[in-house]
């Protein structure tokens, strides 16, 4: 089991919504990754923050966006939500220019 | 980066060794060759990484041609509790301090294990 922790664990909202979802990475871990998987789907990487800042984003429009803390935690917000948003959302924490990721149990985001 | 190729779904027996194939012709040679398992409503968790010929941990063996076009995950006397998504991902390590290394999953290979 790894240190990263996600909150909440499942969460409904409705569309035109907006919603944060909260992640605290492993322990000395200073970049953290966020993942949307759809149900029968791998992964797709959403974006990366590196010291506070977005390093890398994936094929998501702008109303998804960031933060990451100086305790290295970081928020996944998405604004005017819609129903193909739903999806379990995944954290993953690593060290800067490692590739080995340590994912969090995720949360199950459902949008009616 | 890469593309990957993995069987959509297994099954084998408990007991038995378990060998499932990737395939990235497009690896470029800067990649690196890296699995996860994932189980129902968890997060993916790391198995093995590997760059080229044979990496060995704990859990599973790493094959890898003199081409790298393919790799091979080979999992050792399985149990039903390795039932799950394993994940193929090939990718650049070597990024720095910039911290811009990023997965790109596929749909994975769907292993059953049965008693």
């Amino acid at each position: 089991e790894t240190g990263v922790t996600q909150s909440p664990t499942h969460l409904i909202k409705t569309r035109g919504q907006q919603v944060t979802l909260r992640c605290s990475s492993q322990s000395g871990h200073n970049t953290v990754s966020w993942y949307q998987q759809a149900l029968g789907q791998g992964p797709q990487f959403i974006f990366q923050y590196y010291r506070e800042e977005e390093n890398g984003r994936g094929n998501f429009p702008p109303r998804f966006s960031g933060l990451q803390f100086p305790n290295y935690s970081s928020e996944l917000n998405v604004n005017a939500l819609e129903l193909d948003d739903s999806a379990l959302y995944l954290c993953a924490s690593s060290l800067a220019g490692r590739s080995e990721q340590y994912f969090g149990p995720g949360t199950r985001l459902t949008v009616t | 980066l890469a593309k990957t190729t993995q069987p959509i779904s297994m099954d084998s027996y408990e007991g038995q060794e378990v060998n499932i194939t990737c395939s990235h012709n497009n690896i470029a040679t800067n990649d690196y060759i890296t699995w996860y398992q994932q189980f129902p409503s968890q997060g993916p968790r790391f198995i093995i990484q590997g760059y080229k010929t044979k990496v060995t941990n704990e859990v599973a063996s790493l094959f890898i041609p003199a081409d790298r076009k393919s790799s091979t995950l080979s999992l050792p006397r399985v149990s039903l509790s390795d039932t799950a998504v394993y994940y193929c991902l090939v990718g650049d390590i070597n990024s720095g301090t910039s911290g811009t290394y990023k997965y790109i999953f596929g749909t994975g290979t769907r292993l059953k294990v049965l008693a």
